[in-house]
């Protein structure tokens, strides 16, 4: 039973446009969830987060917005640059719970 | 700081022998986790554990043993090894009360043949 799902395996977006990743998540006692990034051979890596209290959460060219009653959320990278070509996993967790979830990721690939 | 140490980095077992994954974290985190990440599957959460001598199961435990004896080390014991234990194992350390951020170590590639 997938709580975190990444229906997109991968993504293709020309350098300069937008990249749009999307995550649905199935458990309503989900309140806080992240956006890492993962290259080849590397740990994943934190990229942002929001809170369930917000809608929207901005950092420099990422910015996640999180539609509770939809229960998804989606990462925007705005412009995309080539060093953006990566795997990116969305995670949710609860207020009460200490597990982290993770969906199975979209590959990124940015074309010049 | 040296963050989230995993070792080692590559391992290939043979069915049926035994092996622990050492994860060792410097930032004095509560929160520890093992993943594993298996090709088109995303990070399944294998064990984790909120403080010393605390552990509880994730998603995908069966075949997997930790402990947590010092707020440092978490490590995964992996007993008769299987084909299907073969993955990339992540090791992740966590201080909740900085909002949930995780940081993972570089991974573990364990071949099971």
């Amino acid at each position: 039973d997938q709580q975190v799902k990444q229906n997109s395996p991968s993504l293709s977006v020309q350098e300069g446009r937008i990249s749009i990743l999307n995550c649905d998540y199935t458990n309503s006692m989900f309140d806080y969830f992240l956006w890492y990034k993962k290259y080849p051979a590397e740990g994943p890596t934190f990229l942002i987060s929001i809170s369930s209290i917000k809608d929207k959460n901005e950092d420099g060219r990422f910015t996640v917005f999180l539609n509770k009653s939809a229960k998804h959320l989606s990462l925007h990278i705005v412009p995309s640059q080539p060093g953006d070509s990566a795997v990116y996993f969305c995670a949710a967790t609860g207020n009460r719970d200490d597990k982290i979830i993770f969906g199975k990721g979209t590959r990124l690939h940015i074309l010049p | 700081n040296a963050g989230v140490t995993q070792t080692p980095k590559f391992r290939i077992l043979k069915i049926g022998q035994s092996m622990t994954l050492q994860c060792t974290q410097d930032m004095n985190h509560n929160y520890m986790y093992w993943y594993r990440q298996d090709p088109g599957m995303g990070l399944k959460l294998i064990y984790y554990s909120v403080g010393a001598g605390i552990t509880d199961k994730g998603e995908v435990p069966n075949g997997y043993n930790v402990s947590r004896s010092t707020t440092e080390d978490f490590p995964l014991r992996l007993e008769l090894a299987a084909p299907s234990q073969t993955s990339v194992y992540f090791c992740a350390s966590s201080y909740p009360h900085q909002g949930f951020t995780i940081y993972f170590g570089e991974g573990s590639w364990l071949t099971v043949v």
